[in-house]
C-alpha cells in the first residue's frame, strides 16, 4: 500500500467551527488531491497539489482552503464548518502526471452538527 | 461540464455468471481508470486505461477503453462473492500544470449471491 495517512480518522464538530484534515505521505510523490465523498454523488474533487505551494481549486471548492508547504503534507481547512460539509474526505497522491494514477489514503469521515 | 455515467448503479449477479459495468462519459479523454472500494474502506486502482483500444486483465475483471465512442466497460467473468464491492470508473482529460483532475462516475455496488 502506498505510504499515506489522515488524521483524524474520525471527527465530528459543531457547525461554524475550523476544522483542519492533514494528509501524509512517505512516497515523495508531487501530486496530492483531496476529495469528498458523499452517498450519491461519487467522488469530487476539492483542491489539488502539483507542489509545494502550488495549489488549485477543483470541482467543489467553496468553503475549503488547502496548503501545502512540504512535499509530505498536504492540509484541508473548513474556515467555518457546516453541515453540508459532513462527509468522507479522501486524500490521494500520484507520482507522474504520465499516467496520473492516484492511490488514496484511508479517509476520514467529519459530522459537523 | 465533463459528465461521467455508469450503468448500471446497482447488480445484483449469481456466482459463476458474466456482466459488464459501462461506464460513458461526455468529454474527449484517453485516459480512464477503475478503482474498487468496500464497504466503509478506502479506494483501490485496479486500471489504468491511457488510450483507444486498451484492454488489460486482472484475475476475473477486464477492463477496455473506446475513446471515440466515449466509453469504458468493466467485464466480470464467472464472478465470486470476493467481487462484491462497489466499482467506479474516473475520466481525467488534461487540465493544466502538467495535472489530470480525475472525475468520478457514482459506482456500481456489485453483489454477487452464492
Amino acid at each position: 500500500d502506498a505510504g499515506i495517512t489522515q488524521s483524524p480518522r474520525h471527527k465530528v464538530t459543531e457547525t461554524g467551527t475550523p476544522v483542519t484534515l492533514r494528509c501524509h505521505q512517505t512516497e515523495n510523490h508531487r501530486y496530492m488531491y483531496w476529495y469528498r465523498q458523499d452517498p450519491g454523488h461519487g467522488l469530487r474533487l476539492i483542491h489539488y497539489s502539483y507542489g509545494v505551494k502550488d495549489t488549485d481549486k477543483g470541482e467543489v471548492s467553496d468553503g475549503y482552503s488547502v496548503s501545502r508547504s512540504k512535499t509530505e503534507d498536504f492540509l484541508l481547512t473548513l474556515e467555518s464548518a457546516t453541515s453540508s460539509q459532513t462527509s468522507v474526505y479522501f486524500c490521494a497522491i500520484s507520482e507522474s502526471w504520465v499516467d496520473n494514477e492516484q492511490f488514496f489514503g484511508p479517509g476520514t469521515r467529519l459530522t459537523v452538527l | 461540464e465533463l459528465k461521467v455515467e455508469q450503468n448500471p448503479l446497482f447488480l445484483s449477479m449469481q456466482e459463476g455468471k458474466n456482466y459488464t459495468i459501462y461506464c460513458n462519459y461526455s468529454t474527449t479523454s484517453d485516459r480512464l481508470y477503475w478503482y474498487r472500494q468496500d464497504p466503509g474502506k478506502s479506494l483501490e486502482s485496479l486500471f489504468v486505461l491511457l488510450s483507444n483500444g486498451a484492454v488489460k486483465q486482472e484475475g476475473r475483471l477486464m477492463a477496455s477503453l473506446d475513446t471515440k465512442a466515449r466509453l469504458s466497460t468493466l467485464h466480470i467473468t464467472a464472478a465470486v462473492h470476493d467481487l462484491s464491492a462497489t466499482y467506479f470508473c474516473a475520466v481525467a482529460p488534461y487540465s493544466g500544470a502538467g495535472s489530470y483532475q480525475l472525475t468520478f462516475g457514482k459506482g456500481t455496488k456489485l453483489s454477487v449471491i452464492p
